[in-house]
């Protein structure tokens, strides 16, 4: 399984973009990358998954460079709502595959 | 959408008792998972099922075991409750074919007193 590094936490003000950048060396070719968000108290939720170049929804966008060594969540104009933890994931398609989490980054926004 | 509950949001017991942790799914995903967490340690899988009476160990699956005898139905249990397993505990389940993407619960916090 691909190990992910993350800044720990980042912090940012109402109506900036924020760019929160994944690290992830050892990807495989079959590896797609998946950010989830998690608030207090709240399972994980899905935000945004890629395999290479770019992918955009009406959350956020994902950049990922020819070398898929590195993936950067992009958020839009934040709002104080967006503060939240942050996980960077990689895996595959495949039966039976583990669901591993890294540490998060704790992003706080600030009027 | 897929919808994953979980028995109980908050959850008090002693230790020595012996503790269920209920999840059920309702999207015939195959693979379910259980989580534990910590302040400043993030996720940890204890376990996770691929499918009915499958299951395989995660990161930290000391002092707990699982149950799947239906495939919408994950159980976590604590054999002999301990203080150092007061925690938030996250099920989640997924599709086999599918790359992290999980759905979860919202979590159930167990305190050991």
């Amino acid at each position: 399984l691909a190990k992910t590094t993350q800044p720990i936490s980042m912090d940012s003000y109402e109506g900036q973009e924020v760019n929160i950048t994944c690290s992830h060396n050892n990807i495989a070719t079959n590896d797609y990358i998946t950010w989830y968000q998690q608030f207090p108290s709240q399972g994980p939720r899905f935000i945004i998954q890629g395999y290479k170049t770019k992918v955009t929804n009406e959350v956020a966008s994902l950049f990922i460079p020819a070398d898929r060594k590195s993936s950067t969540l992009s958020l839009p104009r934040v709002s104080l709502s967006d503060t939240a933890v942050y996980y960077c994931l990689v895996g595959s398609y495949s039966s039976a595959s583990k669901i591993i989490f890294g540490s998060g980054t704790r992003l706080s926004i600030r009027p | 959408d897929v919808k994953v509950t979980q028995s109980s949001r908050y959850l008090v017991k002693r230790t020595g008792e012996k503790v269920f942790l209920e999840c059920v799914q309702d999207m015939d995903h195959e693979n379910m998972f259980w989580y534990r967490q910590d302040p400043g340690l993030g996720l940890r899988l204890i376990y996770f099922s691929y499918d009915v009476k499958m299951k395989e160990k995660g990161d930290i699956p000391e002092g707990y075991s699982v149950s799947r005898e239906k495939k919408e139905r994950f159980s976590l249990i604590l054999e002999s409750a301990s203080t150092n397993q007061t925690s938030m505990y996250l099920c989640a389940s997924s599709l086999s074919a599918g790359p992290g993407l999980a759905d979860f619960g919202p979590g159930t916090r167990l305190t050991v007193l």
